[in-house]
């Protein structure tokens, strides 16, 4: 079964600034898809970018963009010129490529609460 | 908007007592799932459905079954509630088999 980690439970970073949340997966699949969620206090769960494993390049979304680095099983959001509006929980997840069974799920990690400070 | 309601919003049950929540889609997809959100544990599957009638176990399925008799609508029951389901529960729809998954806005229930 996948795992997704995100070992830091809590960060700060000063509006402006820039902000890197960790994450790392165990599988043995060699295609899938990773993403980043964001949860803002209003529970509402928000898409904040995707990543193809298949995909060299890393994705980016505006001042939003990831280090995927497959051999390590390592995906981080980087978050530049941090924003009041960007304070929220963030989840990472994962979903196999594969059509069938449980591989239809996400596997999320446990999240990380990002603060910004004014 | 993915055109995803979930009811009730908000919820206080006693333990014991049977507890459903609804999940209604207006885009027809397929794949609709059940997850529940717990400090530290992030969002966990408890079932997930691929069309009518058919549905499937998560991780954390012990405790509750899911009906899905049409397309629109996935239903998560509660036999006996207790405490340990208090939680926030979201469900989730899929457009399609490469596509991200999509919110609703979540359930909190509480069972005292």
């Amino acid at each position: 079964a996948q795992t997704v980690t995100q070992s830091q439970p809590e960060m700060s970073v000063q509006e402006a600034e820039t902000v890197t949340l960790s994450c790392t997966y165990d599988t043995s699949e060699s295609d899938y898809y990773l993403f980043w969620y964001k949860q803002p206090p209003s529970r509402q769960m928000i898409l904040v970018i995707r990543q193809e494993a298949y995909k060299q390049q890393n994705a980016t979304e505006n001042r939003f963009s990831v280090n995927f680095q497959k051999a390590a099983k390592s995906f981080s959001l980087k978050i530049s010129d941090s924003q009041l509006g960007d304070a929220a929980m963030y989840f990472c997840a994962y979903r196999s490529s594969l059509l069938s069974g449980s591989a239809r799920q996400l596997t999320f990690g446990s999240g990380t609460q990002l603060t910004v400070l004014p | 908007d993915a055109g995803i309601t979930q009811s009730p919003r908000h919820k206080v049950t006693e333990t014991g007592t049977p507890v459903t929540l609804r999940c209604h889609q207006t885009e027809n997809h397929r794949y609709m799932y059940w997850y529940r959100q717990d400090p530290g544990h992030g969002l966990r599957l408890i079932h997930y459905s691929y069309g009518v009638k058919d549905t499937d176990k998560g991780e954390v399925s012990d405790g509750y079954s899911v009906s899905r008799s049409k397309t629109e609508d996935f239903l998560l029951t509660l036999e006996s509630a207790t405490s340990s389901q208090t939680s926030v529960y979201f469900c989730a729809i899929r457009p399609g088999p490469n596509t991200e998954a999509f919110f609703g806005q979540g359930t909190r229930l509480t069972v005292v």
